[in-house]
């Protein structure tokens, strides 16, 4: 099963206009981080924003936020005021915390986002 | 602001060579990370190292692939004979304690041929 589903593999959004961008997880930890990387065409991965399972509000940095809804297990990410350097790969990310003990990060597989002037 | 930083930026290496791909981490952070991308596909965690030791590995992270951190600062991946499906891009991350978030490099992207 995956763990993290990003259903848009592509999204086109006018400059200045706001864009959701959608992630659903599956994990049975009760612990868990949820973490939003972009990944422009030269290949780096930036680091977004990040929202805890504990989180009681939802995660905002800058003209990004994370409309974290744990109930339906979905952690949208919504950039506001879309600029054309907002171009680029969209990857939701997964940290559990307890079972495996793991702490890598689990990857959805991403959405690409192409801002229009 | 500290990054990581990874060197080659691209590797190209015959079949069948050994590749060892170099990563310095931010330097007071504690856990350490190799993924790979393989083009066009989702990034896949290979190997969490901490305390001198690997932590957890991936069914991907076979007995070719082995991990070092030599010195102080220094975290290496080694490939001991590539294979044709390892071409990819591959990140190194770093994060501190707790709930921070990891740090990624921006990757060598590795090619065989």
């Amino acid at each position: 099963a995956q763990k993290i589903t990003q259903t848009q593999p592509g999204m086109f959004v006018q400059e200045k206009e706001a864009v959701t961008l959608d992630c659903t997880y599956d994990t049975s930890d009760q612990s868990y981080g949820l973490f939003w990387y972009k990944q422009p065409s030269s290949g780096e991965m930036i680091f977004l924003i990040y929202q805890g399972s504990y989180d009681e509000q939802n995660a905002t940095e800058g003209r990004y936020s994370l409309n974290f809804q744990k109930a339906r297990k979905s952690a949208n990410l919504v950039i506001s005021a879309s600029q054309l350097g907002d171009s680029a790969m969209y990857f939701c990310a997964m940290r559990e915390v307890q079972g495996t003990g793991r702490r890598a990060l689990t990857f959805g597989s991403g959405t690409r986002l192409q801002v229009q002037p | 602001e500290p990054e990581v930083t990874q060197t080659p930026s691209h590797q190209v290496t015959q079949m069948g060579q050994e590749v060892i791909l170099r990563c310095v981490p931010i330097s007071n952070h504690l856990y350490f990370y190799w993924y790979r991308q393989i083009l066009g596909q989702k990034v896949e965690f290979l190997v969490s190292f901490y305390n001198n030791e690997i932590s957890e590995k991936s069914e991907i992270f076979d007995d070719q692939f082995s991990v070092e951190r030599p010195d102080g600062s220094n975290f290496t991946l080694k490939i001991r004979s590539t294979k044709l499906e390892d071409s990819a891009m591959y990140f190194c991350a770093s994060k501190g304690g707790g709930n921070q978030p990891q740090h990624f490099g921006d990757g060598t992207r590795l090619s065989i041929l």
